[in-house]
């Protein structure tokens, strides 16, 4: 069966610092992968989204940034964090080349101090 | 504005009655999709509904699409306490498999 990990869980940051976040899917190959952002209380926003390694399409201009180095693992980057940057971050996969649901991650809480 | 947008933005009800949760959406699709999210946690994925289905079940869930109307509608019969979450419709939108649209979701609160 498939499983995907996210971690930390999370992280409180200051503003300036450095971000990676990570998420691996395990159990399937070639998925299609996801980054959302979600503020507190608020619905999903889809920040990047990958096909296929080094295939990274950005859906929101911002401070951050993706990168899928291997087939099954999906990084969130930022350089310097800035307060607005703070959320709650999901990776979800999904099987690519077709309409199918997507399997979300446990999700990391990031706050910008 | 949002491709999805869910009302009510919140719910409250009893255990035992039902719960309804409606989504409209503005650019045609492939599908329209829901999902749960429990405080603090990822999301579920509930149930799927395809452009060319009208209503769909599954479990206490029953599920409506109108196209022409672009909204969809989402039934919790005879709720629980622990039906409460979020729920969140998501639209693939026609020519695009690769990502969803969330909708800004549906708080439900069902007491005791």
């Amino acid at each position: 069966s498939q499983t995907i990990h996210q971690w930390p869980a999370t992280l409180v940051q200051p503003v300036g610092s450095p971000l990676s976040l990570e998420c691996t899917v395990e159990g399937t190959s070639n998925p299609n992968l996801y980054w959302y952002r979600q503020a507190a209380g608020r619905g999903l926003q889809l920040l990047f989204y990958s096909v296929g390694i080094g295939q990274i399409s950005s859906e929101v201009p911002q401070n951050l940034s993706a990168s899928r180095p291997q087939d099954r693992q999906f990084i969130l980057s930022s350089k310097k964090l800035l307060l607005s940057d703070s959320g709650f971050y999901l990776c979800a996969w999904k099987p690519a080349g077709g309409s199918y649901e997507q399997y979300f991650g446990p999700g990391t809480r990031l706050t910008v101090t | 504005s949002q491709q999805g947008e869910e009302d009510p933005q919140a719910l409250s009800i009893q255990e035992g009655e039902n719960a309804t949760m409606n989504c409209s959406y503005k650019t045609s699709i492939n599908n329209l999709q829901w999902y749960r999210q429990n405080s603090g946690r990822g999301l579920v994925h509930l149930i799927l509904i395809r452009s060319n289905e009208r209503e769909k079940h599954s479990g206490r869930l029953r599920v409506t699409l109108d196209t022409s109307k672009k909204s969809s509608s989402l039934l919790i019969t005879a709720s629980r306490a622990a039906d409460t979450a979020s729920y969140f419709c998501a639209t693939e939108i026609v020519y695009n498999t690769d990502k969803l649209i969330f909708g800004t979701g549906t708080r439900l609160q069902v007491f005791p």
